[in-house]
């Protein structure tokens, strides 16, 4: 079974500073077949559900703000959130698709204003 | 607009059964793989199981700890999604989403709508 491990498990951020998340896979989420990494990210805010914010490792989802950013190939992944505004405070989850399980997320990092 | 509203949710003795549903609109739900993802109280999400389109079979794939307790199933014609849970676990409590890719252009390999989720709680 593919594991997301999410680094650090929570952190705090000044307004207008950069927010870095990891994500690492226990196997690659590389597919060479179509060089493309089935790794997202999603934002969660409390009472509501997860929201799309990175696919495919680095694609920002339509109507993403550009400050998201993600990078990464194979099993170590990063969210970069430039310019943190007070609205980022969130849960942000990795997710793989593609491996066994089909699917499976990160433990979670909890981002919050310092 | 695409959007998934989830029902069914309640309280359940453990070992009991429940049926959770997840109703489709907006987009073409017969070409949709269908998600259910859950969050347990204070927990983080994790993937239920699938089903996928009826040219392919309807095939369902399911997480470990609901395997041969949970089956999903779908009725394309009135474009809902099911989520039969039967011998509910105290550990079976959780939110209850249902999520899928509804977006145009190529794949993305990822769930970009979800439903509000349905909450279910298993206790005696």
């Amino acid at each position: 079974d593919i594991v997301m491990t999410q680094s650090p498990d929570s952190l705090a951020v000044s307004l207008g500073e950069r927010a870095t998340i990891n994500c690492k896979s226990s196997q690659s989420v590389l597919y060479n077949s179509n060089n493309k990494n089935y790794l997202n990210w999603y934002q969660q805010k409390p009472g509501q559900p997860p929201k799309l914010l990175i696919y495919s490792a680095s694609t920002r989802e339509s109507g993403v703000p550009d400050r998201f950013s993600g990078s990464g190939s194979g099993t170590d992944f990063t969210l970069t959130i430039s310019n943190l505004q007070a609205e980022d405070v969130a849960i942000y989850y990795c997710q793989q698709y593609h491996g066994t399980p089909p699917c499976s997320f990160g433990q979670g990092t909890k981002l919050e204003i310092k | 607009e695409a959007q998934l509203v989830e029902s069914g949710g309640g309280l359940v003795k453990p070992g009991g059964s429940l049926t959770l549903s997840c109703a489709a609109s907006g987009f073409t739900f017969t070409n949709a793989w269908m998600t259910w993802v859950r969050q347990a109280p204070g927990k983080g999400l994790e993937w239920v199981g699938r089903i996928k389109r009826a040219i392919e079979g309807r095939t369902t794939d399911y997480a470990a700890p609901v395997k041969g307790r949970f089956t999903i199933s779908r009725d394309d014609s009135k474009n809902i999604l099911y989520l039969q849970m039967n011998s509910l676990k105290t550990e079976d409590t959780a939110v209850y989403y249902c999520t899928t890719e509804v977006g145009n252009g190529p794949l993305k390999d990822a769930f970009d709508i979800w439903g509000q989720g349905t909450k279910v709680t298993v206790s005696s």
